[in-house]
């Protein structure tokens, strides 16, 4: 089955609305990135976590290591967050090398 | 600071044909990486190094991909006698170091064989 599962696999939202996306992990992961890709495909890096929470103006994300899993939550959608978001879990020993989740495509609407 | 650079953006070519993939990665970073992406998925990992040494090649189809990274600089990602499964975006990403760093990509190479 899938290592790192992300949920919802698509979503829409109204401008100025939160929503929250949430990957679910079945290997032992000791760190997670989050990334957003563009439209045009470029992989931006919007999160690196250890266990615990991190906030980056309307953006927030939380990693509970425990309980193998991640969430990236969004406050206050804006057109240009449209895109696909991926999780990326490190599992422990592997020197950094990441397995991704199969996106979850984000489409802001006005 | 230039981010990660790859060359060239596009590539169309026909099956069994060769192509090579060019990355510079962010200056400093030691840690190199090559991911392939098909359409609608996620990044999977096909090889990294560290300096000039592959740590990991273990997703690598060798019987038609290479890849080399020289003098811990740039690297080429090469396929010989592409097929059609081949088609996807392939990526290059960089870090600081192989031990638990953020990794930055570069704008990826799509490719099309027909």
């Amino acid at each position: 089955g899938d290592k790192v599962k992300q949920s919802p696999s698509a979503l829409s939202l109204q401008e100025g609305t939160n929503s929250a996306l949430r990957c679910n992990f079945s290997i032992a992961a000791t760190t997670v990135q989050w990334f957003l890709q563009n439209p045009r495909g470029s992989l931006m890096n919007l999160f690196y976590l250890v266990p615990g929470t991190k906030e980056n103006g309307r953006l927030k994300s939380a990693f509970d290591s425990k309980e193998s899993y991640s969430t990236l939550h969004i406050r206050d959608a804006q057109l240009e967050d449209s895109g696909t978001y991926f999780c990326a879990a490190e599992r422990s020993g592997s020197f950094n090398k990441l397995t991704f989740g199969a996106g979850t495509r984000l489409a802001v609407c006005p | 600071e230039a981010g990660v650079t790859q060359s060239p953006r596009y590539a169309v070519l026909q099956e069994g044909q060769a192509v090579s993939f060019w990355c510079d990665p962010i200056s400093g970073h030691d840690t190199l990486y090559w991911y392939q992406q098909p359409r609608d998925q996620g990044p999977q990992l096909l090889v990294y190094f560290r300096d000039e040494a592959v740590i990991d090649n273990s997703q690598l189809p060798s019987d038609r991909f290479s890849a080399v990274r020289p003098k811990g600089t740039n690297s080429t990602l090469k396929i010989q006698s592409a097929k059609q499964g081949d088609t996807a975006t392939y990526l290059c990403a960089s870090s600081f170091d192989s031990n638990q760093d953020t990794q930055y990509f570069g704008p990826g190479t799509r490719l099309l064989v027909l």
